[in-house]
């Protein structure tokens, strides 16, 4: 069955301090992977990623996708408290029944 | 502001009723999609319509149902309401239905279902 992981599920971390966050996958036809951040309310779209090894670079957050070991990574450098919120990945299945499925998502609270 | 649009915001109704959800997509997108999102399961994919036709199909209950009008807005109906389904229901679109480079969803602000 198709999957998403992300891990941690939550952390808390303090203003200034860079976190990463794990997406591993398996799925049986991988078409892209996308980061969303959701706050209070609908997730807004961070990136999408279909190669591996180019670095997508928005300001402070970065994400890479590795194809080979299927996880991507999203890098957030000196964090604020408004980067507090749900992040989520999900994979594009572009089999028969194209679709995204989604990771239940990792928890970062930044606290001043 | 994703442009996508969702009507109501909030809405409260009581178990065995029926509603109505509706989402406008962003200008231009023919894909609609529809999650449901509660605290203890995260997002879960509802259904797809691309361009008035439905296009794939998620974990909807037999008790839901949806479809995508000519002028591309979208409407979900739940009927037959139970506790369990109060949650979150976003809507998101999409130009089309590859899921590559271009074609991103972009999700609706939601509409808070409590069934009491």
């Amino acid at each position: 069955e198709d999957k998403v992981v992300q891990s941690p599920l939550s952390l808390v971390v303090h203003e200034g301090d860079t976190v990463t966050l794990n997406c591993s996958y398996e799925v049986t036809n991988f078409r892209s992977l996308l980061w969303y951040k959701q706050e209070k309310k609908a997730p807004t779209f961070l990136f999408m990623l279909t190669s591996s090894g180019i670095e997508k670079k928005s300001g402070r957050l970065s994400s890479i996708l590795d194809k080979k070991e299927l996880f991507s990574i999203l890098n957030i450098t000196a964090t604020q408290t408004g980067d507090s919120a749900i992040y989520l990945c999900a994979v594009f299945e572009a089999g028969n029944n194209r679709k995204l499925i989604w990771g239940l998502g990792t928890s970062l609270a930044v606290n001043p | 502001d994703s442009g996508v649009t969702q009507t109501p915001k909030h809405l409260i109704t009581a178990t065995g009723q029926r509603v109505t959800l509706r989402c406008s997509p962003r200008s231009g997108d023919l894909s609609v999609y529809w999650y449901q999102q509660s605290l203890d399961q995260g997002l879960q994919f509802l259904i797809q319509y691309y361009n008035g036709e439905e296009r794939a199909k998620g974990n909807i209950l037999e008790r839901f149902s949806a479809q995508q009008f000519p002028d591309l807005h979208s409407e979900l109906n739940l009927s037959s309401l139970e506790l369990g389904d109060s949650a979150l229901y976003f809507c998101a679109s999409s130009a089309g239905t590859s899921g590559g480079p271009g074609d991103t969803q972009y999700f609706g602000p939601g509409t808070r279902l409590t069934v009491l």
